[in-house]
């Protein structure tokens, strides 16, 4: 059965550090790309960082550059996220999920298999 | 950075009702425009990739058209499981953005 589980969320200080990981099962993991993507309450979807099935190329949006970190271990498939200086605007639903396919440009494709979610709650 | 944006935000249906959701992508994005339907407690699962493929397993009611800038998802003959949120992705360019969501709601 092809899964991704994340674990790793839980209630943070602002300014504080966690790292949440992403298991992969029922697939070639080391051939995929591979994301993380972010819901937070009352807003929309927003793609945070991909990385390529190597782990060469690696991708942040603006909200997250500097601060995140995100990476691979293609032998124990699994994926990273490691995130520094959160603030109350990082509280969200943190969900990895796996470029659906190939091409000269991965990102192109869409998510076609999310998993659960990791709730990040960022409070004092 | 490319926007796109959902209407409706809110459908309140019928069963058997026909239901469509139009997403307008403020530049062009070709098809490289994706659905995804989201149910409560749940993650989103992918309906339709490039504005009308069909994705694995995606009942035949869901379908999706573009016609320009404007896209379209048409659920037929609404079920009661297709209660969901839905949304649109572009992948035509980074930062890779999302609308704003339509929520189906069964009368």
């Amino acid at each position: 059965q092809v899964q991704l589980v994340e674990s790793g969320g839980g209630l943070v200080k602002p300014g504080g550090s966690l790292r949440l990981s992403c298991a992969a099962s029922g697939f070639s993991f080391s051939d995929y790309y591979m994301s993380w993507i972010r819901q937070a309450p009352g807003k929309g979807m927003e793609l945070l960082s991909y990385i390529s099935s190597s782990g060469s190329t690696k991708y942040y949006s603006d909200s997250v550059e500097g601060r995140f970190t995100i990476s691979r271990d293609n032998a124990e498939n699994s994926l990273s996220l490691e995130m520094n200086s959160l603030t109350a605007g990082d509280t969200a639903v943190y969900h990895c999920a796996r470029f659906s396919g190939g091409g000269s440009d991965w990102y192109h494709n869409p998510f076609d298999i999310w998993g659960q979610g990791a709730v990040v709650t960022v409070s004092s | 950075e490319i926007v796109l944006t959902q209407s409706p935000d809110f459908h309140s249906v019928t069963p058997k009702d026909k239901v469509t959701i139009t997403c307008r992508a403020s530049q062009y994005i070709g098809d490289d425009l994706h659905w995804y339907q989201q149910k409560p407690e749940q993650p989103p699962k992918l309906l339709i990739k490039f504005a009308s493929q069909s994705f694995s397993g995606v009942p035949s009611r869901f379908s999706g058209s573009r016609s320009g800038a404007d896209f379209t998802l048409t659920i037929n003959n609404l079920e009661a499981e297709d209660a969901a949120t839905y949304y649109c992705h572009q992948s035509r360019s980074l930062p890779l953005t999302f609308g704003g969501g339509t929520k189906v709601e069964i009368k």
